[in-house]
């Protein structure tokens, strides 16, 4: 069965402590891997597309990567207003099936 | 450029009753994706309309349907509401499904309350 698990559940960082977030998928013909930030009462905002193995994204604060079985997306150095439920998913299959993990909620503490 | 708007924002219904909302896409997408979400089980797929065609339907009963009109506009609609259906619905568009232009960019979602 085809499934996308994203570690940890939550994290809390101080402000400036860098770190890094996991999404692990087991999907068969993976078409792409994408990376939302959604904040409370609102709906995900697109972050990241990554294609393939060894791709690599930045955008400000931000870097995704992608390897055959997982992504990371790094934080470095991170603001309070970096505060969210980070959400990945993955398109697969012949029929282009989006799967979404259950995200990884992120606090940074001034 | 205007975003995906959902209508309406929040909803109360009681159980037995049926729902419809409504979502317009970003201005050229023609690709409409409903999710439904939830505490526990996240974001789950729902369906995908291209072209007013469903191309794709996640595991959901039969009392969820959607449709798309001409203008790439889309409606999905619940009938006979449980409780377990109080979620927040999210729509998403895309211009196209794959080659690249698979970004989805998502609504605000419509809180649907059902008591």
């Amino acid at each position: 069965e085809d499934q996308v698990t994203q570690s940890p559940e939550a994290l809390r960082l101080q402000e400036g402590e860098s770190s890094s977030l996991n999404c692990s998928y087991t999907v068969s013909g993976l078409r792409g891997l994408f990376w939302y930030r959604q904040d409370p009462g609102k709906g995900p905002e697109f972050l990241f597309t990554l294609y393939s193995a060894g791709e690599e994204k930045e955008k400000e604060r931000l870097k995704a990567t992608l390897t055959k079985k997982e992504s990371f997306l790094h934080i470095t150095a991170p603001k309070p207003e970096d505060s969210a439920t980070y959400l990945c998913a993955v398109q697969a299959g012949r029929d282009d099936k989006i799967i979404f993990g259950k995200g990884t909620r992120l606090h940074i503490l001034p | 450029k205007a975003g995906v708007t959902q209508t309406p924002r929040y909803l109360i219904k009681t159980r037995g009753q049926q729902v419809t909302l409504s979502c317009s896409p970003i201005s050229g997408h023609r690709s409409v994706s409903w999710y439904q979400q939830t505490p526990g089980q996240g974001l789950q797929f729902l369906f995908e309309y291209f072209s007013e065609t469903q191309r794709n339907k996640g595991n959901f009963p039969g009392r969820f349907s959607g449709r798309q009109f001409s203008n790439s506009r889309s409606e999905m609609n619940v009938s006979t509401l449980e409780l377990g259906d109080s979620a927040l619905y999210l729509c998403a568009s895309s211009r196209s499904l794959t080659g690249g232009d698979y970004e989805q960019y998502f609504g605000p979602g419509t809180r649907l309350t059902v008591t």
